[in-house]
């Protein structure tokens, strides 16, 4: 089966400090994997994916993610954190399984930034 | 502007009623989705659908129906039968065709209350 793990429930950074936000994956398969940030009461918006090609992904407001096929993650990275940054992010993968229409989301990860 | 909306944003009702939540998009993507949020508990599937007059059971439809009728409509009735019908439930489209390529278009959520 399918799935994607978020080893932290919440990530702490001090403003200007580089954060990174784990995700480990687990697909038959090439990986589909997404990043995804959830400001309070809001829907999902989109970050950066990896589909193929480069393992350094980059995406919207600076972030970044590195995909390692050999550990078998996908973590999200920002070189100089902001408060603003401070939301839920979720790491996500294609079900291939079903044609790639469903997604499977990890339990999220609450980052703070701390001024 | 393109994108999803889902009305109302906040929606309460007496526990034994059916209630629909409303979701449109001009994207004109083909496949649509319903998620419910729960805290700490990431997103769940509750139904998809990849294209007009076709949808599927997420991992969670229990108590819940839907209808696609129209390529930017997907509504969502939360039936009596759901015993846990209060969460925070989401909209989600992407283009049908190679899905497992793009990211899914969220809408801003309606929160349901049921007591």
């Amino acid at each position: 089966a399918q799935s994607v793990a978020q080893p932290e429930d919440q990530v702490n950074v001090a403003e200007g400090n580089p954060l990174t936000v784990k995700c480990t994956y687990s697909v038959s398969g090439n990986p589909y994997l997404f990043w995804y940030v959830q400001y309070p009461n809001r829907g999902l918006q989109f970050l950066l994916k990896y589909i193929t090609g480069d393992n350094l992904v980059k995406g919207s407001y600076g972030f970044e993610a590195e995909f390692n096929k050999s550990q078998t993650s996908f973590h999200l990275k920002k070189p100089s954190a902001l408060v603003s940054d401070s939301a839920l992010y979720f790491c996500a993968v294609r079900d291939m399984a079903t044609g790639g229409f469903k997604t499977i989301f990890g339990a999220g990860t609450r980052l703070f930034v701390k001024a | 502007d393109g994108g999803i909306t889902q009305s109302p944003k906040y929606l309460f009702r007496k526990e034994g009623q059916n209630v629909t939540l409303s979701c449109e998009q001009n994207l004109n993507h083909d496949a649509m989705y319903w998620y419910r949020q729960d805290p700490g508990q990431g997103l769940r599937l509750i139904y998809y659908s990849q294209i007009v007059n076709d949808f599927q059971k997420g991992d969670i439809a229990e108590g819940y129906s839907v209808s696609r009728e129209k390529k930017e409509s997907f509504p969502l009735t939360v039936t009596s039968a759901q015993k846990n019908p209060t969460a925070f439930y989401l909209c989600a489209s992407s283009p049908g065709l190679a899905a497992s390529l793009y990211e899914q278009y969220f809408g801003p959520g309606t929160r349901l209350t049921v007591t």
